[in-house]
């Protein structure tokens, strides 16, 4: 059985960092592409970022670049988010994906004073 | 970036035919085959109902299918049934480089 867990949400200052994490069992990791995916409760779903099987080929989107860094460790099966200089904005369930068909089921990221 | 254009909700009588438009530019959905759809239940991640414009992912019923012409891709669900009522987003590819996921669709089973 396909398994992605995300953890490493919370509650964050703005301008704070918190770093997601993505652990990948069942499917063969290291020769997927992986991609980030966010939601704010009730609203649309919005693309984040993505990463080649070997990390090579990365991709933002332009309200994240340069704040946000992805990254993947093949022998944990584990994909990361790197998120920094949190704004307000960044409030939202990030979801894992194994593009495009295998979905974590979320972590809350709430960034408030 | 911008999204994909989307109609805001769709509804249908059980039984009937919908069809969902996700209208970008020849940046997106016009230039690449790699459009997808998701369906996403209230309080639920998404699940894939069709990838590569046209192909439905094992376990998808065939009552789901899609379609591109232009700048414009289609989901078509026939045999409307009361599961079918969920939140339904295109994505498509970019000449960026990046993906971009439609202004979101909700449906109506009436």
């Amino acid at each position: 059985e396909v398994q992605l867990v995300e953890s490493g949400g919370g509650l964050v200052q703005p301008g704070g960092s918190l770093r997601l994490s993505c652990a990948a069992s069942g499917l063969p990791f290291s020769s997927d592409w992986m991609h980030w995916v966010r939601q704010v409760p009730g609203k649309g779903l919005v693309w984040v970022s993505r990463i080649n099987s070997d990390g090579s080929i990365i991709s933002y989107a332009d309200s994240v670049k340069g704040r946000f860094t992805i990254s993947r460790d093949n022998a944990k099966n584990t994909l990361y988010l790197q998120m920094n200089s949190l704004r307000v904005e960044d409030t939202a369930v990030y979801y894992c994906v194994r593009w495009s068909n295998f979905w974590g089921q979320g972590t809350l990221v709430t960034v408030s004073s | 970036q911008s999204a994909p254009a989307q109609p805001a909700s769709v509804s249908g009588s059980p039984g009937q035919s919908i069809t969902i438009s996700c209208t970008g530019t020849s940046s997106d959905v016009g230039g690449y085959k790699y459009v997808s759809w998701f369906r996403q239940h209230p309080g639920k991640a998404p699940t894939l109902v069709i990838y590569d414009v046209s192909y439905r992912p094992a376990g998808i019923s065939n009552r789901f299918s899609g379609s591109k012409s232009g700048n414009t891709a289609s989901l078509t669900i026939s045999g409307l049934q009361a599961e079918d009522e969920a939140d339904y987003y295109c994505s498509s590819y970019t000449s960026s480089g990046t993906d971009v996921f439609g202004t979101g669709t909700t449906v109506t089973v009436l």
